[in-house]
């Protein structure tokens, strides 16, 4: 069965670099077959792609995030990881990371990420 | 980038009814949508893709039409569980969108 999990802290302070994990079991990130990425959502409110690559090919960036955004793969690891820099309380949020092609499916269980001094 | 608007925000209704929620883009996106169901505390979860297919294991009490600029997630007789926030998502350009959501709630 596959599944995603995301680690990381869950707190970061301003300017800082918001760094999380996921852990990708059940299927091959290497295998081409999907594009993998992060998704977030500030709580009570709605969803936003940040990004995602597809292994062999591109890796998209959400322009909103104005180049503070990169996405990384660990193919020994079977795992990705999300670097955003700069940031500000805006970027509080639970980030999700996720498989898709046709649509979103499955997703991580997400983390709360904050942004706090 | 490609704004969708979902309509109510909010839809009061009882178990039983039939509730029709409405997600319209502001370009032409084919029948590039999928529709999703999130309740507190929990990821989003997987309804419709591609406009009006079922994922794996949703109830037939889910449906959802359209195509080009509008889409419908119909739900034919709500069941308590059934009461969530609902969101639309087009994969027809980079970057992916979603909707604001609608909120059902229990009358």
């Amino acid at each position: 069965q596959l599944q995603l999990q995301e680690s990381g802290p869950g707190l970061v302070k301003p300017s800082e670099t918001l760094s999380l994990s996921c852990i990708v079991s059940g299927d091959s990130i290497t295998s081409g077959d999907y594009y993998w990425g992060w998704i977030r959502q500030p709580p009570g409110k709605g969803l936003e792609w940040i990004g995602h690559f597809y292994y062999g090919g591109s890796t998209d960036y959400n322009p909103s995030l104005k180049g503070r955004v990169t996405i990384s793969v660990d193919t020994s690891k079977n795992q990705f990881s999300l670097n955003l820099n700069s940031v500000t309380a805006a970027d509080s949020a639970i980030y999700y990371c996720v498989r898709h092609w046709q649509s979103v499916d499955p997703w991580g269980q997400g983390t709360l990420v904050t942004v706090s001094s | 980038e490609i704004v969708l608007t979902q309509s109510p925000a909010t839809l009061s209704l009882s178990p039983g009814e039939r509730a029709t929620l409405s997600c319209g883009a502001s370009q032409y996106i084919s029948k590039y949508l999928a529709w999703y169901q999130q309740k507190p505390g929990q990821a989003p979860r997987l309804l419709i893709y591609d406009a009006s297919n079922r994922a794996t294991g949703i109830p037939a009490r889910f449906s959802g039409s359209g195509s080009g600029t509008d889409f419908t997630l119909t739900i034919s007789s709500l069941e308590p569980e059934d009461f969530a926030i609902y969101y639309c998502q087009q994969r027809s350009k980079w970057p992916l969108t979603f909707g604001q959501g609608t909120r059902l709630e229990i009358k």
